[in-house]
């Protein structure tokens, strides 16, 4: 069965700052895994996607995750935190590695991220 | 450009009372998903649908129905609202490729009192 685990509720970092949301993952196969980020009040937006290419991967807004196979870890960072990162970011991971056509995704409970000035 | 589009926004019900959460999307995707978020929960999908007149249930269907006749829209009905209820609803579609990615909805918010 497919499910992620999210590290931390909230994380709070200075403008400037490094930020890291931290992700971990169970899949019984090489899963596809997601960062979505959601600001107050609005729908869902896809950050970066892997999909068994390449392991370090590159997404919107200066964000980039790597994905561990031997840490089943799927972290996100970023090298320097601005006032509009200021969000909930979740975790997904998907069942279309074993085949399904389906897609259904497998959200964590989601990181609070407040970024201070 | 409006992609999917979620009404209505905000919504309060008394316990009992039956209301539809309406859902459409113009980007002609077969695959539809509806989910409700609650306070760190993460997001929960309730049904999903893979193309007009095929639906199926998700991991929290029950005192939820739905319907596809069309591709476009995905309505979600309460039949009997209870307070459990209370929560932000959020549709989501996707196209055939296998990416995973899913376009979301703005998001419904509704209070059972």
């Amino acid at each position: 069965a497919q499910s992620v685990t999210q590290l931390d509720s909230h994380v709070s970092v200075s403008e400037g700052t490094p930020v890291l949301l931290r992700c971990n993952y169970s899949s019984s196969y090489s899963p596809s895994l997601f960062w979505y980020v959601q600001h107050p009040n609005k729908g869902l937006q896809l950050l970066l996607k892997y999909t068994s290419a390449a392991t370090l991967v590159k997404g919107i807004n200066g964000f980039e995750a790597e994905f561990k196979k031997s840490e089943t870890s799927f972290h996100l960072t970023k090298p320097s935190a601005h006032m509009s990162d200021a969000a909930e970011y979740f975790c997904v991971v998907s069942d279309m590695g074993r085949g399904s056509t389906l897609g259904r995704l497998y959200f964590g409970r989601g990181t609070q991220l407040t970024v201070w000035p | 450009n409006a992609g999917v589009t979620q009404t209505p926004k905000f919504r309060i019900l008394k316990i009992g009372q039956s209301m539809t959460l309406q859902c459409t999307q113009d980007m002609n995707h077969n695959y539809m998903y509806w989910y409700r978020q609650d306070p760190g929960m993460g997001l929960k999908l309730i049904y999903y649908s893979v193309g007009a007149g095929i639906t199926d249930k998700g991991e929290v269907p029950n005192g939820y129905n739905v319907s596809r006749s069309t591709t476009e829209d995905f309505p979600l009905r309460l039949e009997l609202a209870a307070p459990s209820q209370t929560s932000v609803y959020f549709c989501a579609s996707r196209g055939g490729q296998n990416t995973g990615e899913l376009f979301f909805g703005e998001g419904s918010r509704l209070t059972v009192l």
